[in-house]
């Protein structure tokens, strides 16, 4: 099992270009999640899928859309990038299975991160 | 909201020294999870360990024990007979539950340096 892969591992853009950053799990985990990392602030949520088909905006979704391909796909799209938008973004997952009552039990596996540079 | 606070930006210690890292936490729920995650130079989060809040039992795991504490609402770290392989940011986190997923949310990180 590959566990989250995330693709690209790195991307250079300029103000205003647009990109999406794929993420994927082989573990059957029904939840995912894009979260960004920036120096000093620890990660912070940008969007999540509770289950295949549905999505919701995290604590900083502005400027980010998301699609949930599939129940193993979870991809985030910058329309029109700006400088702000550079960080480390890690996509994770959830089993969170119809067993799990309380969706706090679960551990969240996360990718290897994609490193995005915003000129 | 829900918040954690990691007050120690950096520690660097002298290895084989013990070393604890800090975690206050504030939420408004009776029932969430704690969890520390650990971020080597190469990049990955690691999980460590996850804790429920009806659950202050002190966890060990090797040189690894956590303290958890709910009338401090705090949940530290101690690495006992710290290696240089210990070296690396690590971060608490709190679980919100939400919209059925569970949403994480981490503390400002401790960048751990361990020297030889």
């Amino acid at each position: 099992n590959a566990g989250v892969t995330q693709t690209p591992k790195f991307q250079v853009l300029k103000t205003g270009q647009s990109m999406t950053l794929q993420c994927a799990q082989d573990m059957n985990h029904n939840s995912m999640y894009w979260y960004r990392q920036d120096p000093g602030m620890g990660l912070r949520l940008i969007y999540y899928s509770a289950s295949e088909g549905t999505t919701d905006k995290g604590e900083v979704p502005n400027g980010y859309n998301v699609s949930r391909l599939n129940k193993r796909e979870f991809s985030l799209r910058l329309e029109s990038a700006a400088p702000s938008q550079t960080s480390v973004y890690f996509c994770a997952s959830t089993l969170l299975s119809a067993l799990a009552l309380i969706p706090s039990t679960d551990t969240q596996y996360f990718g290897p991160g994609t490193r995005l540079t915003v000129l | 909201a829900q918040k954690v606070t990691q007050a120690q930006t950096e520690i660097s210690v002298v290895e084989k020294e013990d070393v604890t890292l800090d975690c206050v936490y504030e939420t408004r729920d009776t029932t969430y999870y704690l969890f520390w995650y650990k971020q080597p130079p190469s990049g990955e989060l690691v999980f460590l360990i996850r804790r429920n809040s009806f659950d202050e039992q002190n966890e060990i795991s090797g040189r690894y024990s956590w303290n958890f504490q709910k009338s401090t609402s705090s949940f530290n770290f101690t690495i006992t007979a710290s290696q240089v392989v210990d070296s690396a940011v690590y971060f608490c986190a709190l679980s919100e539950d939400g919209q059925g997923a569970q949403k994480l949310v981490f503390g400002q990180g401790t960048r751990l340096t361990i020297n030889p």
